[in-house]
């Protein structure tokens, strides 16, 4: 069966600092992969997308990027975090015309 | 389409009784709908899906109707539950690589 790993659950970062999510999945390939975006009491704003190996898709311009460096690895990075980017972040990996299953996100605080 | 910077509407049901809730999509050529269900601190975890060839679908003490003459897509939750109290979002496959998110409800429900 398939399984999504997203990673860490919890994160309290310095304004200016790095950051680097990993998210992987496991029993499948080629999978599309999704980061999404959720601040406190909100829906769901999509960040990037992926459909291969090196191909990302921008959502919204921001302080974010992401890499896939691997099939089933999807990186979400900042160079120096702002206070705005706190929020609750989500992995998703789907197949064509299915629906996305998510990993259990990453409670991100920039203080 | 997406919900960024709007606050979610909210759902209150006395346990034990129904709860529909109810989603408007943007894009008359969706042709597949997912209802996801949110608790706190966790990703959104599938509850059913519909595609458009139907206009209603059952699952285990839910229902997902689907009426695309007027674009609108409900959840009905029979007998009402806590363990139900969650945020809801509905989703719209829009292309073959992406679902767009609705608001999303935030259901409570009173014991």
């Amino acid at each position: 069966s398939q399984t999504i790993h997203q990673w860490p659950a919890t994160l309290v970062q310095p304004v200016g600092s790095p950051l680097s999510l990993e998210c992987t999945v496991e029993g499948t390939s080629n999978p599309n992969l999704y980061w999404y975006r959720q601040a406190a009491g909100r829906g769901l704003q999509l960040l990037f997308y992926s459909v291969g190996i090196g191909q990302i898709s921008s959502e919204v311009p921001q302080n974010l990027s992401a890499s896939r460096p691997q099939d089933r690895q999807f990186i979400l990075s900042s160079k120096k975090l702002l206070l705005s980017d706190s929020g609750f972040y989500l992995c998703a990996w789907s197949h064509r015309t299915a629906g996305y299953t998510f990993g259990s996100g990453t409670r991100l605080t920039v203080v | 389409g997406e919900s960024v910077g709007l606050h979610l509407p909210t759902l209150s049901v006395q346990e034990g009784d129904n709860s529909i809730i109810n989603c408007a999509y943007s894009n008359s050529a969706s042709d597949y709908f997912i209802w996801y269900k949110q608790e706190s601190g966790k990703g959104p975890q599938f509850i059913i899906d519909i595609r458009s060839n139907m206009d209603k679908r059952q699952g285990q003490r839910v229902t997902v109707l689907l009426n695309k003459t007027v674009k609108h897509l409900s959840l009905q939750i029979a007998a009402t539950q806590p363990g139900d109290s969650a945020v809801y979002f509905c989703a719209e496959n829009t292309n073959d690589y992406k679902l767009s998110f609705g608001a999303g409800t935030t259901v409570t429900v009173r014991a």
